[in-house]
């Protein structure tokens, strides 16, 4: 079982360019969900999609998207990317929105 | 103020010894995550839990639903457990299930 798998691990972009990172849930989860974690931070709640619906949000503008496949594996955009978006993507899986959670290895964005 | 509190925000120790992080919360919930968190970024769940203790190897993780609590004990340290213990809870402020965490305590063990 390879677990959460994110990619990429890093990803270098400029201020107003767009970004997708990529998240492929543990085997037998349906649930994904997704942190930004700045520096220094504890990790904050993006969004969370189970059945290839968006269940809940945090608080964070529409510039963040999201997706979920047929095969419970998750996008995540971001548009028109800003300084302060630099910071690690967590992604998250679970069997069911109130599972247990495993994360992935996240994808360093710094935004230049 | 923060939905989740930990203490102490930073701590040193010894090699060999026992050492204690706290987690305090103020809403209602319906789990307890302590989560380990390495530098280079990826998470590890150590314990979930809603009620009482659990323990895994050095390990133990007690909860206080009434005072709103937790705590994580490791019991006889070692550098390898140098990391950043994280604490989080579910099912509380009308979170539905995402994880609200703590800032984290960054533990360092000196051989």
């Amino acid at each position: 079982d390879a677990g959460v798998t994110q990619s990429p691990t890093h990803l270098i972009k400029t201020r107003g360019q767009q970004v997708t990172l990529r998240c492929s849930p543990k085997s037998g989860h349906d649930t994904v969900s997704w942190y930004q974690q700045a520096l220094g931070q504890g990790p904050q709640f993006i969004f969370q999609y189970y059945e290839e619906e968006e269940r809940q949000r945090g608080n964070f503008p529409d510039r963040f998207s999201g997706h979920q496949f047929p095969n419970y594996s998750s996008e995540l955009n971001v548009n028109a990317l800003l300084l302060g978006d630099s910071a690690l993507y967590l992604c998250a899986s679970s069997r069911g929105p109130w599972g247990e959670a495993f994360f992935g290895q996240g994808t360093r964005l710094t935004v230049v | 103020k923060n939905e989740v509190e930990q203490s102490p925000q930073n701590l040193t120790a010894q090699e060999g010894e026992f050492i204690t992080i706290n987690c305090s919360y103020s809403v209602g919930i319906s789990a307890l995550h302590w989560l380990q968190q390495h530098p280079g970024g990826g998470i590890v769940s150590l314990f979930m839990l809603s009620s009482g203790k659990k323990k895994h190897g050095r390990l133990i993780a007690t909860i206080n639903i009434q005072e709103k609590h937790s705590s994580l004990h490791i019991t006889a340290s070692h550098p390898r457990d140098s990391a950043v213990y994280i604490c989080a809870v579910s099912g509380g402020g009308g979170s539905q299930g995402n994880l609200i965490f703590g800032k984290g305590t960054k533990l360092s063990v000196k051989p």
